[in-house]
């Protein structure tokens, strides 16, 4: 189906170690995975997008990789900063739209 | 650009009464999405349009939702008569191209709609 699996629902680190999410998706129809930050009360905002033809892609601390043949994908966050804490969202575009996961909330401990 | 505008910001309404969401997308857009956020059902979409037509209503909860879009920079997601169980935030995005293919969405704001 088109819905995608995200996990964990909460993650909580301290300041300066890794974060991980997961997203997993059980058909082929898409090429593009976006990952969006959403703080509290504001808009979810676009943080960093991967194409299918591309494995891993990476922009400063943050980091998407793509597995296509196992139908999972993740956002890594290095030395993470309390401004990190917010709620993630995975993606996947299906057809004209986007399917997200149901959301990460990473709390980032100083 | 402004980006996404999206008015009201909140709205606090009784059961029963009719609710107007109003939408402003990013000048040039051919794309607006109308989606709900709350709790306990994450961000669903609800509705979109491609250059002023609905797509895809599949994601409507009821006949007491309508979205019209009657020009490239204007739409209205109305919700008639509204229940408790509406209460929720309301976003509205937009993208150039299609949203499943690469192009980003861009979310407004939000609505923090309640219903008592």
């Amino acid at each position: 189906g088109e819905n995608v699996e995200q996990h964990p629902s909460t993650l909580s680190v301290q300041e300066g170690d890794s974060a991980v999410i997961k997203c997993t998706y059980s058909d082929s129809a898409s090429n593009y995975f976006p990952w969006y930050k959403q703080e509290l009360g504001k808009r979810p905002q676009l943080i960093i997008d991967i194409r299918s033809n591309v494995g891993e892609k990476k922009d400063q601390r943050i980091a998407v990789t793509l597995n296509k043949t196992a139908k999972h994908f993740s956002l890594h966050i290095t030395e993470t900063q309390p401004e990190d804490s917010a709620v993630y969202f995975c993606a996947r575009g299906y057809g004209n739209k986007l399917v997200f996961g149901a959301g990460t909330i990473l709390r980032v401990k100083s | 650009d402004a980006g996404v505008i999206q008015s009201p910001r909140h709205e606090v309404t009784e059961m029963g009464q009719e609710v107007t969401l109003r939408c402003k997308p990013i000048s040039g857009h051919d794309y607006l999405f109308w989606y709900r956020q709350t709790m306990m059902r994450g961000l669903e979409l609800l509705i979109y349009f491609n250059n002023n037509v609905p797509i895809d209503d599949s994601g409507m909860p009821e006949d007491r939702f309508s979205a019209k879009m009657p020009n490239a920079s204007f739409s209205t997601l109305k919700i008639q008569p509204s229940e408790p169980r509406d209460s929720a935030v309301y976003f509205c995005a937009s993208s150039l191209g299609l949203a499943g293919v690469y192009n980003e969405q861009f979310f407004g704001p939000g609505t923090r709609l309640t219903v008592l």
